[in-house]
């Protein structure tokens, strides 16, 4: 139980395209996801909380005009990457949490995004 | 802002050596959980840790959680070349907005034969 899954696995993308991920928590509701990046070999670092039916809250120093998160439902939150560069490209990974559970997250599979 | 630090950075050990990577946190934390990546890979979870002083055992892997909840350590005895990968812990932070985890530095294991 408690499967994350996100789509695609891996993408690229001309510079100044838009890019969307969907994180999609598969057998559970998630009343909340998290927005995570990982650059090589370096930690992950939440970029976002988004919680369902209401704006996300981003974390210090992420654009919200440029990452656009969208929580329509119980199972679905979407990143999309607006006007991408190059420095944008990195591992974005998403986690969900379990209504009623706080204290526990799971993490999806990860989306690998370059930007040429 | 709240900060996670790990030691080591890397570590390269010979198969059959043990290894521990040290977690420190400058906030007291709810929880701490304890995560692998392997190369490529995205982050596993391995365990959460909550009381104060808690130490839990999966197999050749040691958890221990500081009697002031601001440190972890994770402890694997006799390395097998499968342990490679980087080791994660994740502080759970309760604040205004919620319970967010913050991830540490993470720590690289390499095991060579």
């Amino acid at each position: 139980g408690a499967v994350v899954s996100q789509h695609p696995s891996w993408v690229i993308c001309k510079s100044g395209t838009s890019v969307k991920i969907e994180c999609r928590s598969l057998d559970f509701q998630a009343t909340t996801m998290f927005w995570y990046r990982q650059f090589p070999k370096q930690s992950l670092m939440l970029m976002a909380t988004s919680n369902e039916g209401s704006k996300a809250t981003y974390e210090q120093g992420v654009e919200k005009d440029k990452f656009l998160i969208n929580h329509a439902s119980l199972t679905l939150s979407t990143l999309t990457v607006t006007s991408a560069h190059p420095e944008d490209s990195s591992f974005y990974i998403c986690s969900a949490r379990l209504a009623g559970a706080p204290h526990e997250q799971y993490f999806g599979p990860g989306t690998r995004l370059t930007v040429t | 802002g709240q900060q996670v630090m790990q030691i080591p950075q890397y570590q390269h050990v010979q198969e059959g050596e043990d290894f521990t990577t040290y977690c420190n946190s400058s906030t007291t934390l709810s929880n701490i959980q304890w995560y692998k990546q392997r190369p490529g890979g995205h982050p596993v979870f391995l365990i959460q840790l909550v009381k104060s002083g808690e130490v839990k055992k999966q197999k050749r892997l040691t958890f221990q959680f500081g009697e002031a909840k601001k440190n972890s350590s994770l402890h694997i005895t006799a390395t097998q070349t499968t342990d490679v990968g980087t080791y994660f812990c994740a502080g759970l932070i309760l604040t205004g907005g919620g319970n967010k985890l913050t991830f540490g530095t993470g720590t690289q294991l390499k095991v060579e034969l």
